[in-house]
């Protein structure tokens, strides 16, 4: 069965940092791009950032441009989002999601259920 | 402001068929990226409904169908049941912000 399974999420405070983990089983990792997709409380969803099956090609969101590092160890089968000086407006339910190819141009066909991040003092 | 541009709420009798609309530019659908369909019901993760302008995944109802044309795209939900009430979002590739984008989300209410 294909699963991703997110951890690393809580309470931190404005101007700190976390970071969250993506654990990967049932399907080959490392030919799959991956994403984080974010759902701040009763809104829509943001995609933040994507990166290809070998690190080769990343993107990020405007918002977290310069504040968040996506990377990923095939050998570990895991997804990393690195999120530094965090502000209130990233508070949010934080997805994994797994992208149909290796490169980014793509769509989402599994996703995690994600773990929460609440930015506040 | 989303890059896509959803109808923020659509609604329907059971039985009935609807419609959401999914409003891009030139530099995300109308460059020829593919567009796709996410459902999420309340509480859920989102689910994959549409990939590739039209197609659907293994187990999703052919009651689901999407379209594509220029810079928008659509998803129609025909004979509306009760278990569709949720929320619907689509995504495409934009070429000029480097990144995937999605819609605002359209809530649909089965009445």
């Amino acid at each position: 069965e294909v699963q991703l399974v997110e951890s690393g999420g809580g309470l931190v405070q404005p101007g700190r940092s976390l970071r969250l983990s993506c654990a990967a089983s049932g399907f080959t990792f490392d030919d799959h791009a991956m994403h984080w997709v974010r759902q701040a409380p009763g809104k829509g969803l943001e995609w933040v950032s994507g990166i290809s099956w070998n690190s080769g090609s990343i993107d990020y969101a405007d918002s977290v441009k310069g504040r968040f590092t996506i990377s990923r160890d095939n050998a570990k089968n895991s997804l990393y989002l690195q999120m530094n000086s965090l502000r209130a407006e990233d508070t949010a339910l934080y997805y994994c999601a797994k992208d149909k190819v290796g490169g980014l141009a793509s769509y989402m066909d599994v996703w995690g259920k994600g773990t929460t991040v609440t930015v506040s003092s | 402001q989303s890059v896509l541009t959803q109808p923020p709420s659509v609604s329907g009798a059971p039985g009935q068929r609807v419609t959401i609309s999914c409003i891009g530019s030139s530099s995300n659908i109308g460059a020829f990226y593919d567009v796709h369909w996410y459902q999420q019901l309340p509480g859920i993760a989102p689910k994959l409904l549409i990939y590739g302008n039209n197609n659907r995944p293994s187990g999703v109802s052919d009651r689901f169908s999407g379209s594509k044309s220029g810079t928008s795209a659509s998803l129609a939900i025909s004979g509306l049941q009760a278990e569709d009430e949720a929320d619907y979002y689509c995504q495409s590739y934009d070429i000029s912000l480097s990144g995937s984008v999605f819609g605002g989300g359209t809530k649909l209410t089965v009445l």
